[in-house]
Formats: C-alpha cells, structure tokens, sequence
C-alpha cells in the first residue's frame, strides 16, 4: 500500500516555463487537495476534488490548473512558472472530510 | 470562510514535561472537524489527532490530548511526557462542509530540550 505519491521530489524550473506535479493515491480516496507551504504562512489550499469530474479553487488557485479524471489521480499544472511559486508543494487524500488527509512527501520546486 | 490561527510561533518544553499548543479557528459551520499535524525536519505530514465539533468529549491519543472549547473557537493540543521525538512543526487545521480540504494555521515550531 504505497499511499500518496508525488512526483518528483525535486524540480527547478526556469520562468516562463510549464510543468505538471504528479499526484497518486492507491486508497480509493474520494477527496484530493492540493497545497503549497511558505515559511511562516503554514500550508495553503490550492486545488481540491470531491471525486472524479470535480474540481474547484482553494485560496491560491491563481497560475495552477487540475483536473481529476480518475480517482486515483489528481496532477497539478503550472502553467508558466514565476519566481513566486518556489514553494514546497503537497498533495493530500482523504476518503471523506472528517477523516483526516493522508499527505504525500512533498515537492520542493524553485522557479529561477 | 474558514480562518484558522496559532499566535505561537514557537514554543520550548523540557523533556518529560507537559506543553499546551493553542489553536483558534472560526467557520460558520456547525458542522466541522479539527485536526492537529505534525511535520519533523523529514517535512512529511502527519495527523496526531483529530477532534469532531459534535462530539463534547475531547480527542486524545496516547500523550496527546487536546482541550476542545466549542463556544471559545479554541482547539490547544497539550502533550504529555514530552519525548525528544516530539520536536517538529505542528500545525492546527479545520474542515467544514464549505469547503472540503483542510485549512491550516501557520504552525507552531516546538523545541524538546533534554
């Protein structure tokens, strides 16, 4: 049972261009988020998914873009990269909201 | 919208002592959950415990406690016999029925000093 699992761990990115991060869990989870973390701001919602087909905006949705169209995977698109997005980025899952989310590693991404 | 605040950026706690975390959150749910995270140096997240609003009974896990004050908006974790183990980033998180993913405070850093 692998949980969830981002790929890839590390990336460094020019700005300007494009990437997907990979997100895959093996729970048959239901809800997927998307997060980023900033020192001292805690982590912050991105993207989530209630199931496959749906999608909508968390905080900071602004220069990402999702889609879910199966349950197991649910991929974050930086469209163009800027310098503001170096960030750590996760992916959670859960299969319901009370439950508590299962996170995957992490993704350390510097846009230079 | 759900707003989630820890007003301690860090805390220190002698090993084998007890430490309280504070937690304020606000929502216009009644129906919702809390959590408490913990992240080590490792980065990986990892849920301690977690608190339902319509339960009165508060959550605890092993050394872990929390202190669930409905009316307040008030959700501390306090840790008892603190282990070396234990020092790490923890972060206070909320769920409700508007918006179905978590929404985190800016954690509290905790130090063990032996």
């Amino acid at each position: 049972n692998a949980g969830v699992t981002q790929t890839p761990k590390f990336q460094v990115l020019k700005t300007g261009q494009s990437m997907t991060l990979q997100c895959a869990q093996d729970m048959n989870h239901e809800y997927m988020s998307w997060y980023r973390q900033d020192p001292g701001m805690g982590l912050r919602l991105i993207h989530y998914s209630v199931g496959a087909g749906i999608t909508d905006q968390g905080e900071v949705p602004n220069g990402y873009n999702v889609s879910r169209s199966t349950t197991e995977d649910f991929p974050l698109r930086l469209l163009s990269a800027a310098p503001s997005q170096t960030s750590v980025y996760f992916c959670a899952s859960s299969p319901s909201r009370g439950y508590g989310y299962t996170f995957g590693s992490g993704t350390r991404l510097t846009v230079v | 919208a759900q707003t989630v605040t820890q007003s301690q950026p860090e805390m220190s706690v002698q090993e084998a002592e007890t430490v309280t975390l504070s937690c304020t959150y606000d929502t216009s749910e009644s129906d919702y959950y809390l959590f408490w995270y913990k992240q080590p140096p490792s980065r990986q997240m990892i849920l301690v415990i977690r608190q339902e609003a319509y339960k009165q009974q508060n959550a605890t896990e092993n050394r872990f406690s929390v202190n669930f004050q409905k009316a307040a908006k008030s959700f501390s974790l306090k840790i008892s016999d603190s282990q070396l183990g234990d020092a790490a980033m923890y972060f206070c998180a909320s769920s409700d029925t508007g918006r179905r993913a978590l929404t985190f405070g800016s954690g509290t850093r905790l130090q063990v000093q032996p």
